[in-house]
């Protein structure tokens, strides 16, 4: 069993759909959580950073950690079509080397 | 603007011949990594380097090699010896422990 899970999709919504994205760990000693997005062809990029249990809002999109379940979100309102990208979720314990899911297709449909 | 550059963007190799990609950041982070990032397979660390002059193996090292000898600077060599060069390679930095990852734009290179 691999220390996160991500299912790769892909996922396809509509335009305006609520997205949810999910990832499941397995190290507890997991408490620095983070989502990218990557479109394609073109590095990830930072959306949210997290630390410990808890929601976390920008903008559209709103994080969530759920420590007693090993298990984090990420939400998104209103979704675009700019919304399509593969998001990845990674996770640290506090050492130098973060752990990264596989990642999430998303495709957004006009 | 701070970040980190990788160049090239495209790289295109005969086979049997070494390449080097380029990762330079002027985040002042003290670290650095590489990873490749095949399809269907996520992001794999090749190196890594926590500070100037030290690195320390990845999951996926062999036939590859790098060097810290500028805070700012982490080139990545692919040798001949890498049986399956040909891949997306992302050079990310941690200003520290804990933190969260930046990354480059990535170098795509093709061995033919």
């Amino acid at each position: 069993q691999k220390e996160v899970e991500q299912d790769p999709g892909p996922l396809s919504v509509p335009e305006g759909a609520i997205v949810s994205l999910n990832c499941t760990y397995s190290n507890s000693a997991f408490q620095y959580f983070m989502w990218y997005r990557q479109y394609s062809r073109k590095g990830p990029e930072l959306l949210m950073y997290t630390y410990s249990s808890g929601n976390k809002e920008d903008g559209r999109f709103t994080a969530q950690v759920d420590k007693s379940s090993k298990y984090i979100s990420l939400f998104i309102r209103d979704s675009q079509p700019s919304d399509s990208a593969t998001y990845l979720c990674a996770m640290s314990d506090g050492s130098y080397i973060p752990t990264f899911g596989r990642g999430t297709s998303l495709i957004v449909h006009p | 603007d701070g970040g980190i550059t990788q160049s090239p963007k495209y790289l295109f190799r005969k086979e049997g011949q070494n390449v080097t990609l380029s990762c330079e950041q002027n985040l002042n982070h003290d670290a650095m990594y590489w990873y490749r990032q095949d399809p269907g397979q996520g992001l794999r660390l090749i190196y890594y380097s926590q500070i100037v002059n030290d690195f320390q193996k990845g999951d996926i090292a062999e036939g590859y090699s790098v060097s810290r000898e500028k805070k700012e600077s982490f080139p990545l060599t692919v040798t001949s010896a890498q049986k399956n060069p040909t891949a997306f390679y992302l050079c990310a930095s941690l200003r520290d422990r804990g933190t969260e990852a930046f990354f480059g734009q990535g170098t795509r290179l093709t061995v033919v």
